[in-house]
């Protein structure tokens, strides 16, 4: 069975500051990786998503992601924080075959919060 | 406008009185899906659709139902509610399993 775990539920940084936030998944089967962001009160945005081929993913709002299968890792990077990524972020895994073909796993969440 | 749009909004009732929560998609997506979301445990899948007539369990399916007989409807059914089934609940659909999932509003439920 799959299942991603965020490293930290609340991540602090200063605007301008670079923004790093981590996720590391477990999978038997090859995966495909998402980052989505919720603002408050809303649903959830696709902020990027790994499939196959390139490693390094860039999304929407400056965001990237890079899926590193030795260290079984996507974290997710901004170089310069804006007030606006203030939000919930959320890690997912889908394994791309198996007997949880279907099947969508999210991490726990990180609250970035952005200080002036 | 392509949407997904769950209903009702908000929802109180009492345990072990019957609903359903709606959900309907104008996307021609195949894959359908039901999450519910609590603080600190992210979101949870409780079902999922990879097609008309197609349903298979998530990570958290029990008390739960769905059916899927129309391409644009995936309904979730709780026979019997119970408090631990308060939670704010998603609905999400996407043209193929790798592809990017659209979510609608959510719909929060509280059982008594």
């Amino acid at each position: 069975a799959q299942s991603v775990t965020q490293l930290g539920s609340h991540v602090s940084v200063s605007e301008g500051a670079l923004v790093l936030l981590r996720c590391n998944y477990s999978s038997s089967v090859p995966p495909y990786l998402f980052w989505y962001v919720q603002y408050p009160n809303q649903g959830l945005q696709l902020l990027l998503k790994y499939t196959t081929g390139a490693t390094l993913v860039k999304g929407i709002n400056g965001f990237e992601a890079e899926f590193k299968k030795s260290e079984t890792s996507f974290h997710l990077t901004k170089p310069s924080a804006h007030m606006s990524d203030a939000a919930e972020y959320f890690c997912a895994v889908r394994v791309a075959g198996g007997t949880s073909y279907g099947k969508l796993t999210f991490g726990q969440g990180t609250i970035l919060t952005v200080h002036p | 406008e392509a949407q997904v749009t769950q209903n009702p909004r908000y929802l109180i009732t009492v345990t072990g009185k019957k609903l359903t929560v709606t959900c309907s998609q104008n996307m021609n997506h195949e894959y359908m899906s039901w999450y519910r979301q609590d603080p600190g445990l992210g979101l949870r899948q409780i079902y999922y659709s990879m097609n008309v007539e197609v349903t298979d369990k998530g990570d958290v399916p029990e008390g739960y139902k769905v059916s899927r007989k129309e391409k644009r409807n995936f309904p979730l059914i709780l026979e019997s509610p119970s408090p631990n089934q308060t939670s704010l609940y998603f609905c999400a659909s996407s043209l193929a399993l790798g592809n990017e999932q659209f979510f609608g509003p959510g719909t929060r439920l509280t059982v008594l």
